[in-house]
């Protein structure tokens, strides 16, 4: 049982270009989120999916966008990378008993120079 | 969505227990309190949960006053390997019916040989 799988670890992007940040589950979770938390500071949530096909926005989606065509799949894109995306990215999954907490994945480094 | 205080930060020595207190004083009486700790760059840690009763569970005891405004975590033997920083959160829920994390930007434990 793998968790929640984040790739890649870490990634440096030059600005204006675009990537995708995979995030995959395995413990058949409905609810999955984006964060990204800057230096020093909480997370902030990006996007989030209630279930296949599903999404939606979160605090901070500008500049993201995402998709939910499986229950375990929840891909983060990135289309036109700008310094302030310089973060780190953590996927996290719950299934849908709504006391139970989440489950983190390790997280991706992202560097936009 | 009812809001947390933590103290930036708190210093524990090895193997004395460690109260690690929030206040959460507009808290609303069907939202939950939620600990989770973040070491060093990790993805957060899941730590407890509870609602109006203490709960204890192989990590940590939850104390949670009478009133709901403020609750203790308590690391009974604190060790080098709990510094990090502690996150209390209350449940927010989205107008699309579903669950989402607000985090802060908690408070640093660090436990001192």
């Amino acid at each position: 049982n793998a968790g929640v799988t984040q790739t890649p670890k870490f990634r440096i992007l030059k600005i204006g270009q675009s990537m995708t940040l995979q995030c995959t589950q395995d413990m058949n979770h409905n609810y999955m989120y984006w964060y990204r938390q800057d230096p020093g500071m909480g997370l902030k949530l990006i996007y989030y999916s209630v279930g296949a096909g599903i999404t939606d926005k979160g605090e901070v989606p500008n500049g993201y966008n995402v998709s939910r065509s499986t229950t375990e799949d929840f891909p983060l894109r990135l289309e036109l990378a700008a310094p302030s995306q310089t973060s780190v990215y953590f996927c996290a999954s719950r299934t849908t008993g709504t006391v139970l907490g989440y489950t983190f994945g390790s997280g991706t480094r992202l560097t936009v120079v | 969505d009812a809001k947390t205080t933590q103290p930036p930060s708190m210093d524990c020595a090895e193997g004395r227990a460690a109260n690690l207190p929030c206040n959460h004083s507009t808290i609303s009486g069907n939202e939950y309190v939620y600990w989770y700790r973040q070491i060093h760059s990790q993805g957060p840690q899941y730590i407890i949960h509870g609602l109006k009763n203490n709960e204890t569970n192989e990590m940590a005891s939850l104390i949670i006053t009478e009133d709901r405004k403020s609750s203790t975590l308590i690391l009974p033997h604190a060790t080098l390997r709990d510094t990090a920083v502690y996150y209390c959160i209350v449940r927010a829920v989205t107008q699309g019916g579903s669950e989402k994390l607000v985090f802060g930007k908690g408070m640093k434990l660090t436990v001192n040989p």
